[in-house]
């Protein structure tokens, strides 16, 4: 059974950067699937923020695409986002999920619970 | 990028009735690249249906999803008291980026 499972900070600061990690079982993230994360702002809908292939290919949201990073931890069959200069509109449910790979990332498949971030100082 | 409107924004009705569910893309997606998630509080979105209108493992056979084009629909043919959630489509058929609706939340009559 595939499962996932986000971990970091629920608390930012403003200007600092927030890390997360995904850690998967059940699949590993070097079998041909991407990995991605999301996130829900309090009221609105999901956004995506970007993807991971199994062989490191990223993609990201263009609106995003400057302060994102999302890596591969093959030895930990996990996979981590970063974004950098976190402010208040960054305040969110993050989730992490499995994607089926195309052209361009697909739908999720398996999803993580998904971690509260909040920025405050 | 394309821009999904679901409607309507929220779907008051009562176990056993039928829910639909409208989702409509500002153009065409390609290969009908869309798929629908169950949102419930506390858990992560869980995948219903994928290309328009495959039913994902173990999705009970009362969803279905049709629609080409533009114009989508997710259909619940009897409501079962645990489908009472919020709904997302999303298309990946010009991805990246993937792009969600904003939600068609199923309320209790």
């Amino acid at each position: 059974q595939v499962q996932l499972q986000e971990s970091g900070p629920g608390l930012v600061k403003p200007s600092e950067t927030l890390s997360l990690t995904c850690a998967v079982s059940g699949s590993s993230v070097t079998n041909i699937f991407c990995w991605g994360w999301f996130r829900q702002s309090p009221g609105k809908g999901l956004e995506w923020i970007g993807s991971i292939y199994h062989n490191a290919r990223t993609y990201y949201h263009t609106s995003l695409q400057s302060r994102v990073n999302i890596s591969l931890d093959t030895s930990k069959n996990q996979f981590s986002l970063q974004l950098t200069s976190m402010t208040a509109a960054d305040t969110a449910m993050y989730y992490c999920a499995r994607c089926r790979v195309g052209a361009g990332p697909r739908y999720s498949d398996y999803w993580g619970q998904g971690t509260l971030v909040t920025v405050s100082s | 990028e394309i821009v999904l409107t679901q409607s309507p924004g929220t779907l008051s009705l009562s176990p056993g009735e039928r829910a639909t569910l409208s989702c409509r893309a500002s153009q065409s997606v390609s290969s009908n690249f869309l798929a629908w998630y169950q949102h419930k509080p506390g858990q992560g979105p869980r995948l219903l249906i994928y290309s328009a209108s495959a039913r994902a493992t173990g999705i009970p056979d009362r969803f279905s999803g049709s629609g080409s084009g533009t114009d989508f629909t997710l259909t619940i043919s009897r409501l079962e008291p645990e489908d009472f959630a919020v709904y997302y489509c999303q298309q990946y058929g010009s991805s990246p980026p993937i792009t969600f609706g904003q939600g068609t939340r199923l309320e209790i009559k």
